[in-house]
């Protein structure tokens, strides 16, 4: 049991080009969540899933895009990189209903150059 | 949105008791307090969550106030290892899906 795995741990790209952000859960979770987290802040939602084949912009969704794969995995694409993009990102999930908690990734830092 | 007020910084000696307080005084009905904590740069960790009555687990307690505008997670045996920071939030529902709404914490620092 793995509970939330993140790829890649690091990444660097330039200003301009993609990249997707991985993120995969092994506990069967309903919701999925993107966080991104600059430094000295706190963390602040892109997008979430509630279920397979839903998606919602969270606070600062612009920029971004995701998908929703299957329950297990909610992937983050980046489709043209800006430095404003330099960050650390964390992915979550949950099970919908009251009161339970939410599992956290161990990150994806990003640098935008 | 109900939000939240932390203080930006406490420091605690080890083995002693670290009350950390939070502010939730817009709280609605039916949200729920929780706490998470960060390690370093790792992903926030979920400590305890509460409605209204007092809640305690292995990791900590948390002591909500009768009217629920506030509320202060408690360590009881603080350690070098709970040096991180400290998230109060109050759970926002939009439909099936319920999101966290991060502020910036508490730092807590344990010293010896």
């Amino acid at each position: 049991n793995a509970g939330v795995t993140q790829t890649p741990k690091f990444q660097v790209l330039k200003t301009g080009q993609s990249m997707t952000l991985q993120c995969a859960q092994d506990m069967n979770h309903n919701s999925m969540y993107w966080y991104r987290q600059d430094p000295g802040m706190g963390l602040r939602l892109i997008y979430y899933s509630a279920s397979e084949g839903t998606t919602d912009k969270g606070e600062v969704p612009n920029g971004y895009n995701v998908s929703r794969l299957n329950k297990r995995e909610f992937s983050l694409r980046l489709e043209s990189a800006a430095p404003s993009q330099t960050s650390v990102y964390f992915c979550a999930s949950r099970v919908i209903g009251a009161g339970y908690g939410y599992t956290f990734g161990s990150g994806t830092r990003l640098t935008v150059v | 949105d109900a939000k939240t007020t932390q203080p930006p910084s406490m420091d605690c000696a080890e083995g002693r008791a670290a009350n950390l307080p939070c502010n939730h005084s817009t709280i609605s009905g039916n949200e729920y307090v929780y706490w998470y904590r960060q390690i370093h740069s790792q992903g926030p960790q979920y400590i305890i969550h509460g409605l209204k009555n007092n809640e305690t687990n292995e990791m900590a307690s948390l002591i909500i106030t009768e009217d629920r505008k506030s509320s202060t997670l408690i360590l009881p045996h603080a350690t070098l290892r709970d040096t991180a920071v400290y998230y109060c939030i109050v759970r926002v529902n939009t439909g099936t899906a319920s999101k966290l709404t991060f502020g910036t914490g508490t730092r807590l620092q344990v010293t010896l």
